[in-house]
């Protein structure tokens, strides 16, 4: 079993509607989540993170998060063209030792 | 804005040539990651350094790979030989503490082996 696992997609949305983007992960213990945006041929770019229980809303991004269920989620609201990237989520496992373990990643595509 | 510098942004080499790739974290941050990243793979962490001391480098291959940071502002990840299989764009990454505020990518090196 992969540590963080996410739907590869592409997952396509019309413009101006909701994406919800999905990640699930291993570790109980695990303490820091954090969603980065990477356009095609770019770096990943930090958008998000999360460290409690609930949701955090930042502009047109939501992230949410469910420890008990090991579950953590992005949802993107008035979706725009200008979204479409690769959308990663990442996480800091139990050991606290900083370091972030990525998932394959979810392709969005928003259709004008 | 602060930024992770990269060089070189793109590299082609022999199969068998020695291969350099260096990266200066922002100012001030104490934690620097090397990730490669394949279509297949996705992100894979090789190696990271908290206070330029190296933390775990499990995800490299021993044989073949060397992470270093000489001083605090400059982090290195050497291939030797390098193999065709080694193609793959190569981020550092670069953040402070122990991560709760997640970390800020370089560039990244676009390395092909021919």
């Amino acid at each position: 079993q992969k540590e963080v696992e996410q739907n590869s997609g592409p997952l396509s949305v019309p413009e101006g509607a909701i994406a919800s983007l999905n990640c699930t992960y291993s570790d109980r213990g695990s303490q820091s989540f954090f969603w980065y945006r990477q356009y095609s041929g770019k770096s990943p770019e930090l958008i998000m993170s999360i460290y409690s229980n609930g949701d955090k809303e930042d502009g047109r991004f939501t992230a949410q998060l469910n420890k008990a269920s090991q579950y953590v989620s992005l949802l993107i609201r008035d979706s725009q063209p200008s979204d479409s990237a690769t959308y990663l989520c990442a996480v800091n496992p139990s050991s606290n030792t900083g370091k972030l373990i990525f998932g394959q990643g979810t392709t969005l595509q928003v259709k004008p | 804005d602060a930024r992770v510098t990269q060089t070189p942004r793109h590299k082609v080499t022999e199969m068998g040539q020695e291969v350099t790739m260096r990266c200066q974290p922002i100012l001030g941050h104490n934690t620097v990651f090397w990730y490669r990243q394949t279509m297949m793979q996705g992100l894979e962490l090789l190696a990271y350094f908290r206070n330029r001391a190296p933390l775990d480098d499990s995800g490299m291959p021993k044989d073949r790979f060397s992470a270093e940071m000489p001083d605090a502002t400059l982090a290195t990840l050497k291939i030797q030989p390098s193999e065709p299989r080694d193609s793959a764009v190569y981020f550092c990454a670069s953040g402070l503490v122990g991560g709760s505020y997640g970390y800020t990518f370089g560039s990244g090196t676009r390395l092909t082996v021919v």
